[in-house]
């Protein structure tokens, strides 16, 4: 069975520019999570979707967004983007998005902003 | 408040047994959650463990959860060097729906 997808791997952009990440949760989950990590600190969460549904939003800029599709997969958008956006970009999936829920990460986006 | 703590490395020897241990504030965390996360990769589920448990043992993985003391540990038996990682703790935010991470705790397995 698939795991939590993401994409792409790896992608540099230059300040000022948008960004946006894809994941697809795993096959029969409807909660996708965003988290962000930078480097030498833990994942930092930024915003939680069940069943298309905003359900949680972290303390980050509105130049973050977000949305999940029909089908639950999810993307994050990034607007304006500064150096301070260069991260590992972690999309995390579950049943319904609950603390009792297994919780799944991906392989994570690595951006680069330049 | 929310806040989760954890020292930021350990050594060990290859077939000792590791413990990482775990602080966390949040009165009202329900699950805690130890991932993996190896260099360049993203985290690997490990293990979790309700509030109302005192200790939850997978393989060569136990852990230890006091609640009055909102303290937690993750102590894996004969460590490999395969176990060589950055280990992360975090508790499940009943209030924000998120998951709140520690720092993590770099681990070193030395043959």
């Amino acid at each position: 069975d698939a795991g939590v997808t993401q994409s792409p791997t790896h992608l540099i952009k230059t300040r000022g520019q948008h960004v946006t990440l894809r994941c697809s949760p795993i096959s029969g989950h409807k909660s996708v999570s965003w988290y962000q990590q930078v480097l030498g600190q833990g994942p930092q969460f930024i915003f939680q979707y069940y069943e298309k549904e905003e359900r949680g939003r972290g303390n980050f800029p509105d130049r973050f967004s977000a949305r999940q599709f029909p089908n639950y997969s999810s993307e994050l958008n990034v607007n304006a983007l500064l150096l301070g956006d260069s991260a590992l970009y972690l999309c995390a999936s579950s049943t319904a998005g609950q603390g009792m829920d297994t919780i799944y990460f991906g392989e994570g986006s690595w951006l680069t902003v330049v | 408040g929310e806040d989760v703590e954890q020292s930021l490395f350990l050594s060990v020897r290859e077939g000792d047994s590791s413990v990482i241990n775990c602080t966390y504030t949040d009165s009202s965390s329900t699950y805690l959650y130890w991932y993996k996360q190896e260099p360049g990769a993203g985290l690997q589920l490990l293990t979790y463990i309700f509030s109302n448990m005192d200790m939850k043992q997978d393989q060569r993985l136990t852990v230890l959860l006091n609640k009055k003391d909102k303290h937690l540990s993750l102590r894996i038996a004969d460590t490999q060097t395969g176990d060589s990682a950055i280990y992360f703790c975090a508790e499940w935010n009943t209030g924000f729906q998120k998951l709140v991470f520690g720092t993590g705790t770099r681990l070193l397995v030395s043959p």
